[in-house]
């Protein structure tokens, strides 16, 4: 089940710079899409979210734009800081029923000094 | 801030025995979950519980698995007959609606 894919296992970027996280879908059914921050050995932190009737959101240093057309999101983050060297994952959702997420695999962000 | 919490952190058990995993969700979340990660793979969606009953399930989620909230805070996750497949961190989450709130986890080791 790849329904949701995040095809860079791991990113390194140099502090102060920007962090593009990308991930695509393939349920276009999926209308509700979220980003997780998670730090080994605890729970998947909930970063920002975006709805399919927009194509962007921002929250401080965190952005998240939506191509619907190409099932793809992103996730920006600028300017980068050593804090956020996390796994990042990409969740998407069908809203209602059970509100079940489906996680991609998952992005581990290092941010170098 | 309010979060959701998860007992053990660590239980370890024999194949064949049975467990419960204890959550304590946000107190005016109406939506409840649990889903697990097996080390190195995807986390996975296993069940979702809303108004005293399962609203969705995963495969993965068969008879040998079983959810109940048995008081107005806790909300427990049962498998009744380990197998070392079930080897994994489980996660509870919970939400009112849009985002959902993930607990630290309970690392289950079957041995």
């Amino acid at each position: 089940d790849q329904q949701v894919k995040q095809n860079s296992p791991s990113l390194s970027v140099q502090e102060g710079r920007i962090s593009i996280l990308n991930c695509d879908y393939t349920n276009s059914m999926f209308d509700y899409f979220l980003w997780y921050k998670k730090y080994p050995a605890e729970g998947p932190t909930f970063l920002i979210s975006i709805s399919s009737i927009k194509d962007k959101n921002e929250d401080g240093r965190f952005t998240v734009f939506l191509n619907k057309s190409a099932k793809h999101l992103s996730l920006h983050i600028v300017p980068s800081q050593p804090g956020d060297s996390a796994v990042y994952f990409c969740a998407a959702q069908v809203t209602g029923g059970g509100n079940k997420l489906t996680f991609g695999t998952g992005t581990q962000l290092k941010v170098e000094l | 801030e309010p979060e959701v919490t998860q007992t053990p952190s660590h239980q370890v058990t024999q194949m064949g025995q049975e467990v419960i995993l204890r959550c304590v969700p946000i107190s005016n979340h109406l939506y409840f979950y649990w889903y697990r990660q097996i080390l190195g793979q995807k986390v996975e969606f296993l069940v979702s519980f809303y108004n005293n009953e399962i609203s969705e399930k995963s495969e993965i989620f068969d008879d040998q698995f079983s959810v109940e909230r048995p008081d107005g805070s806790n909300f427990t996750l049962k498998i009744r007959s380990t197998k070392l497949e079930d080897s994994a961190m489980y996660f509870c989450a919970s939400s009112s609606w849009g985002e959902q709130f993930f607990g630290p986890g309970t690392r289950l080791t079957v041995l």
